[in-house]
């Protein structure tokens, strides 16, 4: 079963604070695991990616964290802005053939200024 | 601006119509990808395609849904007598290669009255 679950479903954080969202894939068969961010009326944007054989990326603000064993991965943003409020989307991308991505359902955050 | 291009961004239709939704892909990408995207939802793939061929449509349901993307020319998605139900985002991604990461375009809302 290809299937990503990803929680919560939304998130209020106040500014400055650290949001973090949970995802979890439930077969082996995927090599790449993009986070996109979506505002209202726009499409998903590439937020940051990270594969397998990496248990942590980091870019600014933004870092995955990546447990291979566990089948689980998590956004967390630091010092979370007004402006991060959005949908987030995690994914993965299946090895081969169709390269296609399953989404999760997406978390909902909103920062309190 | 070398982005992922969609037209029409909204697009109404009524029971019965033909909707026809245009993807053309970032500059250098030969890879197309279509999905879904249900209100409050996530991203379902629907199918992908390269110059004149389709190499995965196990999302497109099996009536009314056909994509092509010819030699010369944007990427079409077409859904012949439309009902309700397919109100939705219609969101395209182009990619540089099948292993290269999928950048989404603006989508198209279609609704259907």
């Amino acid at each position: 079963q290809q299937q990503v679950k990803q929680s919560p479903q939304s998130l209020i954080v106040q500014k400055g604070g650290i949001s973090i969202i949970n995802c979890a894939y439930e077969n082996t068969a995927f090599d790449y695991f993009p986070w996109y961010q979506q505002f209202p009326g726009k499409g998903p944007a590439l937020l940051i990616a990270i594969r397998p054989d990496v248990s942590e990326k980091k870019e600014g603000r933004f870092t995955i964290s990546f447990n291979k064993s566990a089948k689980q991965f998590s956004l967390h943003i630091m010092d979370s802005q007004p402006g991060d409020s959005a949908t987030y989307f995690c994914a993965a991308k299946v090895v081969s053939g169709t390269y296609k991505y399953i989404f999760g359902t997406g978390t909902r955050l909103k920062v309190l200024a | 601006n070398a982005g992922v291009m969609q037209n029409p961004r909204h697009l109404v239709r009524r029971r019965g119509q033909e909707a026809r939704l245009r993807c053309s892909p970032m500059k250098g990408h030969s890879h197309v990808y279509w999905y879904r995207q249900l209100p409050e939802e996530g991203l379902k793939f629907m199918v992908y395609l390269q110059k004149e061929n389709i190499i995965d449509e196990s999302g497109m349901p099996k009536e009314r849904f056909s994509a092509e993307f010819p030699k010369e020319g944007p990427s079409i998605l077409r859904i012949q007598q439309v009902v309700r139900g397919d109100s939705a985002a219609y969101f395209c991604a182009s990619s540089s290669g099948g292993k290269e990461t999928q950048y989404f375009g603006p989508g198209t809302r279609l609704l259907v009255l």
